[in-house]
């Protein structure tokens, strides 16, 4: 039972535009909200975690949005580059969890 | 270089066979994890280990066991490999349940049975 829903499952920008990746829980003991990136061959890395006492929680181009009443969260990547075609991972996890609920990735393909 | 390392990064294997990886780490993390990529590339928690011992095994079947001798190291063991066991297997490691600075994963073993 995956515990956390992630859409959409590839996406394809243009170099320069924007990326947007959704995701949604249900478990309300959630406080801890990482993105992971993972490039071909490599495991995943972290990119940009938020906790839900913030609505959103920018890193140079990458801007994490938290809606805590509608159990969603979402990665906004600003001016797409073609580095930044890798898989995209939303994960979850509760302050007593040893483990990390991941969403089922997106595959992200900037064209230049 | 201060990493999560496992061996072997590749491994071609016929059914039935026993294979082991191992995983070390040389960050002084307290928690490890085995997690298991599928052809989909969904990561599923397998086992999680915290100063070596098991805190999570999440039905998974008998046949992977985990073995960790110090809190650097958690090998996993598979017995009698299946077809549906190909997969790509991770390791990681983390401090504070991952919370502050994330996990560290290693770069994979990708284990195909033929």
């Amino acid at each position: 039972q995956q515990q956390v829903k992630q859409s959409p499952q590839s996406l394809i920008v243009q170099k320069g535009g924007i990326s947007i990746i959704n995701c949604a829980y249900e478990n309300t003991a959630f406080d801890y909200f990482p993105w992971y990136q993972q490039f071909p061959g490599k495991g995943p890395a972290l990119l940009i975690a938020i906790r839900p006492d913030v609505s959103e929680k920018k890193e140079g181009r990458f801007t994490i949005s938290f809606n805590k009443s509608a159990k969603q969260f979402s990665l906004h990547i600003m001016d797409s580059q073609p580095g930044d075609s890798a898989t995209y991972f939303c994960a979850a996890s509760d302050p007593n969890d040893y483990k990390l609920s991941f969403g089922a990735g997106t595959t992200v393909t900037v064209r230049a | 270089d201060t990493a999560v390392s496992q061996t072997p990064k590749y491994l071609v294997t016929q059914m039935g066979n026993d294979k082991s990886i191992k995983c070390e780490q040389n960050l002084g993390h307290d928690t490890m994890y085995w997690y298991k990529q599928d052809s989909k590339k969904f990561l599923k928690i397998m086992f999680s280990y915290n100063n070596k011992e098991l805190i999570i095994n999440e039905t998974v079947p008998n046949r992977f066991s985990p073995k960790s001798p110090d809190k650097a190291h958690l090998n996993l063991h598979i017995n009698s490999l299946e077809l549906g066991d190909s997969a790509v297997y991770f390791c990681a490691s983390s401090q504070d349940l991952g919370r502050v600075y994330g996990y560290t994963f290693g770069s994979g073993t990708r284990l195909t049975v033929v």
